[in-house]
Protein backbone atom coordinates (compact mmCIF):
# COMPACT_ATOMS: atom_id res chain seq x y z
CA UNK A 1 0.00 0.00 0.00
CA UNK A 2 1.12 3.53 -0.06
CA UNK A 3 2.36 4.71 3.43
CA UNK A 4 5.05 6.53 4.99
CA UNK A 5 5.78 6.46 8.52
CA UNK A 6 8.33 7.54 11.04
CA UNK A 7 9.76 5.80 14.18
CA UNK A 8 9.84 9.01 16.95
CA UNK A 9 7.25 11.12 16.80
CA UNK A 10 8.99 13.53 19.06
CA UNK A 11 13.12 13.72 19.35
CA UNK A 12 14.69 15.96 22.03
CA UNK A 13 18.42 17.13 21.43
CA UNK A 14 20.95 19.37 23.12
CA UNK A 15 21.37 22.72 21.24
CA UNK A 16 25.20 21.38 19.14
CA UNK A 17 23.86 17.98 18.95
CA UNK A 18 23.81 15.82 15.76
CA UNK A 19 20.16 15.05 14.80
CA UNK A 20 18.77 12.32 13.67
CA UNK A 21 15.04 11.21 12.11
CA UNK A 22 14.52 8.27 10.65
CA UNK A 23 10.97 7.50 8.28
CA UNK A 24 10.04 4.29 7.02
CA UNK A 25 8.43 3.85 3.46
CA UNK A 26 6.12 1.17 1.78
CA UNK A 27 5.92 1.63 -1.43
CA UNK A 28 9.11 0.11 -3.78
CA UNK A 29 7.60 2.63 -6.89
CA UNK A 30 8.49 5.55 -5.37
CA UNK A 31 11.19 7.86 -7.23
CA UNK A 32 11.47 10.46 -5.10
CA UNK A 33 11.63 11.36 -1.58
CA UNK A 34 11.78 14.76 0.00
CA UNK A 35 12.09 16.24 3.51
CA UNK A 36 9.89 19.13 4.71
CA UNK A 37 10.22 21.16 7.89
CA UNK A 38 7.33 22.84 9.43
CA UNK A 39 7.42 25.38 11.97
CA UNK A 40 4.37 26.57 14.13
CA UNK A 41 1.97 28.25 12.10
CA UNK A 42 3.30 27.98 8.63
CA UNK A 43 3.58 25.65 6.11
CA UNK A 44 5.85 22.89 5.03
CA UNK A 45 9.41 24.21 4.01
CA UNK A 46 11.59 21.76 1.61
CA UNK A 47 14.61 21.04 3.34
CA UNK A 48 16.31 18.68 0.91
CA UNK A 49 15.60 16.06 -1.66
CA UNK A 50 17.15 12.87 -2.76
CA UNK A 51 16.15 10.47 -5.51
CA UNK A 52 15.66 6.67 -5.61
CA UNK A 53 19.55 6.11 -7.61
CA UNK A 54 20.96 7.90 -5.51
CA UNK A 55 21.71 6.54 -1.28
CA UNK A 56 22.97 10.19 0.09
CA UNK A 57 23.00 13.47 -0.56
CA UNK A 58 24.22 16.31 1.49
CA UNK A 59 22.87 20.03 1.98
CA UNK A 60 24.09 22.62 4.17
CA UNK A 61 24.35 20.72 8.08
CA UNK A 62 21.49 18.11 6.68
CA UNK A 63 21.90 14.86 4.91
CA UNK A 64 19.55 12.80 3.74
CA UNK A 65 20.82 9.08 3.60
CA UNK A 66 18.18 6.29 1.39
CA UNK A 67 18.54 2.73 2.21
CA UNK A 68 16.34 1.48 -0.43
CA UNK A 69 16.99 -2.42 0.91
CA UNK A 70 14.72 -2.19 3.80
CA UNK A 71 12.80 1.31 2.37
CA UNK A 72 14.54 3.16 4.95
CA UNK A 73 14.70 7.39 4.88
CA UNK A 74 17.10 9.50 7.21
CA UNK A 75 17.46 13.27 7.83
CA UNK A 76 20.36 14.15 9.65
CA UNK A 77 20.79 17.57 11.03
CA UNK A 78 24.44 18.66 12.22
CA UNK A 79 24.86 21.00 15.03
CA UNK A 80 21.30 21.21 15.76
CA UNK A 81 20.31 24.97 16.62
CA UNK A 82 17.14 26.41 18.52
CA UNK A 83 15.94 27.22 15.10
CA UNK A 84 15.73 24.10 13.93
CA UNK A 85 13.08 22.78 16.57
CA UNK A 86 9.90 21.76 14.22
CA UNK A 87 7.97 18.88 13.20
CA UNK A 88 10.01 17.02 10.14
CA UNK A 89 7.91 15.30 7.32
CA UNK A 90 9.45 13.06 5.06
CA UNK A 91 7.65 12.64 2.06
CA UNK A 92 7.60 10.01 -1.34
CA UNK A 93 6.94 10.74 -4.77
CA UNK A 94 4.88 8.64 -6.54
CA UNK A 95 4.86 9.40 -10.37
CA UNK A 96 1.14 9.15 -12.02
CA UNK A 97 0.36 7.56 -15.04
CA UNK A 98 -0.26 10.81 -17.11
CA UNK A 99 2.95 12.15 -15.90
CA UNK A 100 1.66 13.84 -12.97
CA UNK A 101 3.28 13.50 -9.29
CA UNK A 102 1.87 12.52 -5.94
CA UNK A 103 3.19 13.03 -2.50
CA UNK A 104 2.14 10.44 0.40
CA UNK A 105 3.65 12.30 3.85
CA UNK A 106 4.43 10.82 6.94
CA UNK A 107 2.91 11.34 10.63
CA UNK A 108 6.02 14.09 11.03
CA UNK A 109 8.66 13.79 14.18
CA UNK A 110 8.68 16.63 16.21
CA UNK A 111 12.27 17.74 16.87
CA UNK A 112 12.62 19.78 19.99
CA UNK A 113 16.32 21.89 20.37
CA UNK A 114 17.15 22.42 24.26
CA UNK A 115 19.65 24.91 25.26
CA UNK B 1 10.36 35.74 -5.64
CA UNK B 2 6.94 35.70 -3.63
CA UNK B 3 5.72 32.75 -2.13
CA UNK B 4 2.48 30.85 -2.10
CA UNK B 5 -0.68 33.21 -0.75
CA UNK B 6 -3.48 32.06 1.08
CA UNK B 7 -6.39 34.03 2.87
CA UNK B 8 -7.88 34.00 4.96
CA UNK B 9 -5.51 32.55 7.71
CA UNK B 10 -7.68 31.62 10.22
CA UNK B 11 -11.24 30.89 9.90
CA UNK B 12 -14.12 29.87 12.41
CA UNK B 13 -17.08 28.24 11.16
CA UNK B 14 -20.36 26.34 12.48
CA UNK B 15 -20.99 22.73 11.21
CA UNK B 16 -23.27 23.20 7.94
CA UNK B 17 -22.06 26.40 6.88
CA UNK B 18 -19.98 27.00 3.94
CA UNK B 19 -16.64 28.38 3.65
CA UNK B 20 -14.12 29.17 0.87
CA UNK B 21 -10.41 29.74 0.86
CA UNK B 22 -8.54 31.60 -1.55
CA UNK B 23 -4.75 30.52 -2.77
CA UNK B 24 -2.61 32.02 -4.99
CA UNK B 25 0.48 30.00 -6.19
CA UNK B 26 3.85 31.15 -7.05
CA UNK B 27 4.03 33.29 -10.27
CA UNK B 28 4.89 30.69 -13.34
CA UNK B 29 3.39 27.77 -11.24
CA UNK B 30 1.44 25.49 -13.93
CA UNK B 31 0.53 23.25 -11.24
CA UNK B 32 -1.18 23.64 -7.98
CA UNK B 33 -2.44 21.78 -4.95
CA UNK B 34 -4.92 21.44 -1.99
CA UNK B 35 -4.17 19.66 1.01
CA UNK B 36 -5.73 19.14 3.95
CA UNK B 37 -3.73 18.22 7.06
CA UNK B 38 -5.32 17.39 10.25
CA UNK B 39 -3.50 17.85 13.99
CA UNK B 40 -0.71 15.74 14.48
CA UNK B 41 -0.73 14.25 10.99
CA UNK B 42 0.89 15.01 7.58
CA UNK B 43 -0.24 17.14 5.07
CA UNK B 44 -3.41 14.92 2.66
CA UNK B 45 -3.70 15.60 -1.01
CA UNK B 46 -6.92 16.65 -1.95
CA UNK B 47 -7.17 17.66 -5.54
CA UNK B 48 -4.17 18.87 -7.79
CA UNK B 49 -4.26 21.05 -11.17
CA UNK B 50 -2.48 21.30 -14.34
CA UNK B 51 -2.68 25.32 -15.11
CA UNK B 52 -7.04 24.95 -15.28
CA UNK B 53 -7.49 21.47 -15.68
CA UNK B 54 -8.08 19.07 -12.54
CA UNK B 55 -5.28 16.19 -12.73
CA UNK B 56 -5.99 14.51 -9.82
CA UNK B 57 -9.35 14.92 -7.37
CA UNK B 58 -9.67 11.35 -6.51
CA UNK B 59 -9.25 12.13 -2.33
CA UNK B 60 -11.65 14.91 -2.81
CA UNK B 61 -14.82 14.46 -0.71
CA UNK B 62 -16.84 15.68 -3.23
CA UNK B 63 -20.15 15.50 -2.01
CA UNK B 64 -18.87 18.64 0.08
CA UNK B 65 -15.52 19.61 -1.54
CA UNK B 66 -14.87 21.88 -4.63
CA UNK B 67 -12.57 23.20 -5.63
CA UNK B 68 -11.49 25.10 -9.26
CA UNK B 69 -8.95 27.05 -11.00
CA UNK B 70 -10.79 28.87 -13.79
CA UNK B 71 -7.89 31.08 -14.87
CA UNK B 72 -5.28 28.56 -14.45
CA UNK B 73 -3.92 31.37 -11.59
CA UNK B 74 -5.58 31.40 -8.24
CA UNK B 75 -7.32 28.69 -6.81
CA UNK B 76 -10.15 28.54 -4.00
CA UNK B 77 -11.63 25.68 -2.71
CA UNK B 78 -14.73 25.38 -1.15
CA UNK B 79 -16.49 23.20 1.78
CA UNK B 80 -20.43 23.11 1.69
CA UNK B 81 -21.86 21.95 4.34
CA UNK B 82 -18.79 21.56 6.80
CA UNK B 83 -18.79 18.76 9.50
CA UNK B 84 -17.00 18.72 12.98
CA UNK B 85 -14.02 16.58 11.34
CA UNK B 86 -13.15 19.19 8.48
CA UNK B 87 -11.14 21.19 11.07
CA UNK B 88 -7.70 21.52 9.98
CA UNK B 89 -5.53 23.43 8.19
CA UNK B 90 -5.64 23.72 4.52
CA UNK B 91 -2.37 23.69 2.25
CA UNK B 92 -1.98 25.21 -1.34
CA UNK B 93 1.04 24.23 -3.06
CA UNK B 94 2.28 25.18 -6.05
CA UNK B 95 5.17 23.36 -8.93
CA UNK B 96 6.58 24.99 -11.74
CA UNK B 97 5.17 22.21 -13.70
CA UNK B 98 3.66 19.08 -14.02
CA UNK B 99 6.07 16.06 -12.91
CA UNK B 100 8.34 18.73 -11.39
CA UNK B 101 8.58 17.21 -8.21
CA UNK B 102 9.24 20.01 -5.98
CA UNK B 103 6.30 21.40 -4.18
CA UNK B 104 6.31 24.87 -2.38
CA UNK B 105 3.85 25.48 0.64
CA UNK B 106 1.46 28.28 1.42
CA UNK B 107 1.04 29.34 5.43
CA UNK B 108 -2.21 27.45 5.43
CA UNK B 109 -5.80 28.53 6.19
CA UNK B 110 -6.44 27.00 9.86
CA UNK B 111 -10.33 26.12 9.82
CA UNK B 112 -12.34 25.42 12.88
CA UNK B 113 -15.49 23.94 12.62
CA UNK B 114 -17.90 23.98 16.10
Amino acid sequence: GESVGLHLPTLSVQEGDNSIINCAYSNSASDYFIWYKQESGKGPQFIIDIRSNMDKRQGQRVTVLLNKTVKHLSLQIAATQPGDSAVYFCAENISGAGGYNKLIFGAGTRLAVHP
Amino acid sequence: EAGVAQSPRYKIIEKRQSVAFWCNPISGHATLYWYQQILGQGPKLLIQFQNNGVVDDSQLPKDRFSAERLKGVDSTLKIQPAKLEDSAVYLCASSLELGEETQYFGPGTRLLVL
